[in-house]
């Protein structure tokens, strides 16, 4: 079976520097990518998503994620956060018919 | 399009009862997952509905089914509720299939509180 890790639980960082969410799964035959966020008392919103073609995906508000499949990851990453970027990531991967989230990772932007 | 949308949005149970849930998925999507959210466990899958079929389960107890619809909408029941099934349940449907795009839509969740 697929497992995801995201390795950093939590992950606190100031505003305006870079950050980087980890993300590892255990099989690379055939996954589809996915970056999930959830705001406070909301459902998860899709970020950005990985099917096919060029391996850098980028969504509309700055994140961008990189698919490697030889390392079987695809981290998120920003070059400047905001403090609107505060909320929980999820990392998803789509395999045999089947969606595996992982735990999630609480980003704290700090003004 | 309608998101995909649950009901009801918040509910308060006592131990031994039982409960369902409800979920609209978006229109034409006939796949429907159900999960479960806890602090600190994340989003553990409970089961998927496709063209009324459950097609894939998750690791929970008997107490935990469901079944959809052929308008697609699906219910989740928990019978003989326990204290540890406090937590946010999501829904979410998607297009899986060919041609479809396979991401999930998630509707805002059902907060249930079990005392």
């Amino acid at each position: 079976a697929q497992s995801v890790t995201q390795l950093d639980s939590q992950v606190p960082v100031f505003e305006e520097a870079p950050v980087e969410l980890r993300c590892n799964y255990s099989s690379s035959v055939s996954v589809y990518l996915f970056w999930y966020v959830q705001y406070p008392n909301q459902g998860l919103q899709l970020l950005l998503k990985y099917l096919s073609g060029s391996t850098l995906v980028e969504s509309i508000n700055g994140f961008e994620a990189e698919f490697n499949k030889s390392q079987t990851s695809f981290h998120l990453r920003k070059p400047s956060v905001h403090i609107s970027d505060t909320a929980e990531y999820f990392c998803a991967v789509h395999t045999g018919n089947q969606f595996y989230f992982g735990t999630g990772t609480s980003l704290t932007v700090i003004p | 399009k309608a998101g995909v949308t649950q009901t009801p949005r918040y509910l308060i149970k006592t131990r031994g009862q039982q409960v369902t849930l409800s979920c609209s998925p978006i229109s034409g999507h006939r796949s429907v997952s159900w999960y479960q959210q806890t602090p600190g466990q994340g989003l553990q899958f409970l089961f998927e509905y496709f063209s009324e079929t459950q097609r894939n389960k998750g690791n929970f107890p008997g107490r935990f089914s469901g079944r959809q619809f052929s308008n697609s909408r699906s219910e989740m029941n928990v019978s003989t509720l326990e204290l540890g099934d406090s937590a946010l349940y999501l829904c979410a449907s998607s297009n899986t299939g060919t041609g479809g795009s396979y991401e999930q839509y998630f509707g805002p969740g059902t907060r249930l509180t079990v005392t």
